[in-house]
């Protein structure tokens, strides 16, 4: 079974400071990607940032980058120079093939508030 | 290119009666999702659909609810008969043919909508 956790429920920063999201994943499939979104208070999601298992690189996309170490199973979002508009819930995701299907799983998310 | 449109945003109903819940995918994209999501959860993957085809079933409740894509018009997931525990925002996202028997394909997610039961 594929599985996702995010083990901070809610995190806070001020504005302009860096912050880390944790999120460990587990699956035995070896061709999958790992997402990042975000969901404002108006509830649309958001894509964030994309990484590829199979690419040892970390995905970064403008102030958002990654941290991704496959062995240990571990997809973690740096959000540098934090902006008052990056409050939200933001959602890890795993994506993997199976039988002819593709499918996202979520973690429960991480409430970001960014404080002036 | 507009996004993924579902309508309505907000629908009530009362307990026993319908739900329809409608989604245009983005244009050029064949594959349409459906995702459940309950208050303090992430979403949870129902059903995957092709144009005229559902692809995969598994997240879907066996009884009461349905999906279809049809060849022309928006993809609808029908809930028969709601009850208090069907309360939730429902997603949909689209993504583009897939080329490669492979993951990684964006799935680009509509704004959902709230379901609430009486």
């Amino acid at each position: 079974a594929q599985t996702v956790t995010q083990s901070q429920p809610e995190m806070s920063v001020q504005e302009a400071e860096t912050v880390t999201l944790s999120c460990t994943y587990d699956t035995s499939e070896n061709n999958y990607y790992l997402f990042w979104y975000k969901q404002p208070p108006s509830r649309q999601m958001i894509l964030v940032i994309r990484q590829e298992a199979y690419k040892q690189q970390n995905a970064t996309e403008n102030r958002f980058s990654v941290n991704f170490q496959k062995a240990a199973k571990s997809f973690s979002l740096k959000i540098s120079d934090s902006q008052l508009g990056d409050t939200a819930m933001y959602f890890c995701a795993l994506d993997f093939t199976q039988g002819g299907s593709e499918k996202l799983v979520f973690g429960k998310g991480t409430k970001l508030t960014v404080n002036p | 290119n507009a996004g993924v449109m579902q309508n309505p945003r907000h629908l009530v109903r009362r307990r026993g009666q319908e739900a329809r819940l409608r989604c245009s995918p983005m244009k050029g994209h064949s594959h349409v999702y459906w995702y459940r999501q309950l208050p303090e959860e992430g979403l949870k993957f129902m059903v995957y659909l092709q144009k005229e085809n559902i692809i995969d079933e598994s997240g879907m409740p066996k009884e009461r609810f349905s999906a279809e894509f049809p060849k022309e018009g928006p993809s609808i997931l029908r809930i028969q008969q709601v009850v208090r525990g069907d309360s939730a925002a429902y997603f949909c996202a689209s993504s583009p043919p897939r080329f490669t028997g492979g993951a990684g394909n964006i799935q680009y997610f509509g704004a959902g909508t709230r379901l609430s039961v009486l």
